[in-house]
């Protein structure tokens, strides 16, 4: 399974746009890259998920260069409620029944 | 849809107790897991089942059981409770549609928080 590495913390403004790096090196053909968000007191909540260049949603935008060794996950303008921890999954094509949570970044929006 | 659905929501045990802490999701989902959150960690695979009848081992799965009879339920037991395992637990379920799809999302239950002492 490939190693995750994210920054532990991230400190932001309302309204600027926050980037977060993970590293996964030993990523593997069938690997997909997903990011969740945890909110305080709640389970974990799908962001988006990418198997290589851009992908974007309503929410966020996921950049994957091509040598998928790492991925950045972008939340455009973030606001107060934006405060929470953000954590990298790398795992196989199939369900994500051997899926590891590291220790995820914990975002924290000021005002 | 309720989604997942986890019963209690808090609850404190003594050591050596047990108790069962209850899964359900109503999205007709055949993948379930149970995660254990330690504060300020990650979340840690405990069990999983792929789907009625079958269940297997995560990556921290001592002091647990499991059963899955039906595709709704989940059931988490713990037979002697023991202070390690205060943590917060969470469900979760996610539909696989077999090879050529990506990682199914997981949707999560709101947790239940354990204390042992």
């Amino acid at each position: 399974l490939a190693k995750t590495t994210q920054p532990i913390s991230m400190d932001s403004y309302e309204g600027q746009e926050v980037n977060i790096t993970c590293s996964h090196n030993n990523i593997a053909t069938n690997d997909y890259i997903t990011w969740y968000q945890q909110f305080p007191s709640q389970g974990p909540r799908f962001i988006i998920q990418g198997y290589k260049t851009k992908v974007t949603n309503e929410v966020a935008s996921l950049f994957i260069p091509a040598d998928r060794k790492s991925s950045t996950l972008s939340l455009p303008r973030v606001s107060l409620s934006d405060t929470a921890v953000y954590y990298c999954l790398v795992g196989p094509r199939a369900a994500g029944n051997k899926l590891t949570f590291g220790g995820g970044t914990r975002v924290l929006v000021k005002p | 849809n309720a989604g997942v659905t986890q019963t209690p929501k808090f609850r404190i045990l003594k050591i050596g107790q047990s108790m069962t802490l209850q899964c359900t999701q109503d999205m007709n989902h055949n993948y379930m897991y149970w995660y254990r959150q330690d504060p300020g960690m990650g979340l840690k695979l405990i069990y999983y089942s792929v789907g009625a009848g079958i269940t297997d081992k995560g990556e921290v799965p001592n002091g647990y059981n499991v059963s899955r009879s039906t595709t709704e339920d989940f059931p988490l037991r713990l037979e002697l409770a023991a202070p390690s395992q205060t943590s917060v637990y969470f469900c979760a379920s996610s539909y696989s549609r077999g090879s050529g799809a990506g990682q199914e999302t997981q949707y999560f239950g709101p947790g239940t928080r354990l204390l042992v002492l």
